[in-house]
């Protein structure tokens, strides 16, 4: 079947540098894109998403990057802060109309100081 | 900030025993769902709902579960009878817009099935 995966389970930074977490998708009818953070015994915050006709979207200290051609969705993070260090979910909306997302496995991030 | 609200924060119950999970969604949002995540595993769909009927649902959505909005501020997920395999993050997410809209997540049911 059709799924979102990560490639990376764990991610460890320096505090001030920069994260990268990337996600695989492998439906090509995926029009939106969404990446989520969840910290320990919370539910998944949003951080940003993208619509399929952009290829780059910028918010505060993220960057979503869309490569269609590939089915590679990636996000990354500016200076890299404590706080930041959580389980970071890509998913994906195909449009329907039951909006269902559908999550990626996760990615951990975690900042050192 | 407005925010999804969902109780209990825990529940522990007995193998064959009915639960109710309770959330409150956004005020203003009119489409509602409920996901699971089993301990260690993705976050996984199980339905949206949307004036009083389900929009969509999973192949995990079966038989034992039920979606209802018993007025104009909860929203419930009720599995008849709980299996040990039914323990998990139970999240509610609630949306303004159908489609590629953002969902918002309330912090979760942990449910325990013993």
């Amino acid at each position: 079947g059709e799924s979102v995966g990560l490639h990376l389970p764990t991610l460890s930074v320096q505090e001030g540098d920069n994260s990268i977490i990337n996600c695989a998708y492998s439906n090509s009818a995926s029009d939106y894109f969404i990446w989520y953070k969840q910290e320990s015994g919370k539910g998944p915050q949003f951080i940003i998403d993208i619509r399929s006709n952009m290829d780059k979207r910028q918010g505060q200290r993220v960057t979503v990057l869309l490569n269609k051609t590939v089915k590679h969705l990636s996000l990354q993070i500016a200076a890299t802060q404590p706080g930041d260090s959580a389980v970071y979910f890509c998913a994906e909306n195909m449009g329907a109309a039951g909006n269902k997302l559908t999550f990626g496995g996760g990615t951990r991030v975690l900042v050192k100081p | 900030e407005p925010e999804v609200t969902q109780t209990p924060s825990h529940q522990v119950t007995q193998m064959g025993q009915e639960v109710i999970l309770r959330c409150v969604p956004i005020s203003n949002h009119l489409y509602f769902y409920w996901y699971r995540q089993i301990l260690g595993q993705k976050v996984e769909f199980l339905v949206s709902f949307y004036n009083n009927e389900i929009s969509e649902k999973s192949e995990i959505f079966d038989d034992q579960f039920s979606v209802e909005r018993p007025d104009g501020s909860n929203f419930t997920l009720k599995i008849r009878s709980t299996k040990l395999e039914d323990s998990a993050m139970y999240f509610c997410a609630s949306s303004v817009s159908s489609t590629h809209g953002e969902q918002y997540f309330g912090p979760g049911t942990r449910l325990t099935v013993t």
